[in-house]
């Protein structure tokens, strides 16, 4: 029943590593989106993703690529890890799709806590 | 200078007490959202707003567009209600997912 899941929730790993993180949302939402917790707490935007485009936060290292394997679906692939990329990282959804004039209630996965070593 | 502001950072406070956590923005947004982040660390969403004011149960939220300010109010607060309050906004300039504030930590003490 769970509306967005991630897997998996704890991630350790090597600096150097290839890594990813698995999204499902069974809301039948148009977009969804992928956001990074700093070690203090802070919330920023990585990317947004619906069926026709693909929005990358211009601060996003291209290490960072999200995969959507259908619209259900948007995984996080991380190459090469660096210590900095530990953070928490949160999938959410929402219904409207990712044009510039609209509103929307944005549904959160549980996180997944990385931690490069 | 972050785009989205919030006070207090830290509140704690008495249970029962009426509490205020203030959120002021200084881009053009289409949408402000009121998040709750628990303990835990899951992210619950409690309000969105374009305009005016919200209440859900003992939850207050309004907006002012004008001032690009907004409040979030918890009436009878209950220990319960311990968490990090999250304002975001949706920038209306772009379609990049939601700007966040640095969030309010709440505890409230029996």
């Amino acid at each position: 029943d769970t509306a967005v899941s991630q897997t998996p929730k704890y991630l350790v790993t090597q600096m150097g590593n290839d890594k990813s993180i698995k999204c499902e949302q069974n809301l039948g939402h148009d977009t969804m989106y992928w956001y990074k917790q700093d070690s203090k707490k802070f919330l920023k935007i990585m990317f947004s993703y619906n069926n026709k485009e693909l929005i990358i936060n211009e601060t996003v290292p291209n290490r960072f690529s999200p995969k959507s394997p259908d619209k259900a679906h948007l995984n996080l692939h991380i190459n090469s890890l660096e210590l900095g990329d530990s953070a928490v990282y949160f999938c959410a959804s929402s219904q409207a799709p990712g044009l510039a004039v609209w509103t929307d209630t944005q549904y959160f996965g549980p996180g997944t806590r990385l931690t490069v070593l | 200078k972050n785009e989205v502001e919030q006070s207090p950072q830290n509140l704690t406070a008495q249970e029962g007490e009426f509490i205020t956590i203030n959120c002021s923005y200084s881009v053009g947004i289409s949408a402000l959202h009121w998040l709750q982040q628990h303990p835990g660390g899951g992210i619950v969403s409690l309000f969105m707003l374009s305009s005016g004011k919200k209440k859900h149960g003992r939850l207050i939220a309004t907006i002012n567009i004008q001032e690009k300010h907004s409040s979030l109010h918890i009436t009878a607060s209950h220990p319960r209600d311990s968490a990090v309050y999250i304002c975001a906004v949706r920038v209306r300039r772009g379609a990049d997912g939601l700007t966040f504030g640095k969030g309010t930590h709440l505890i409230i003490q029996p």
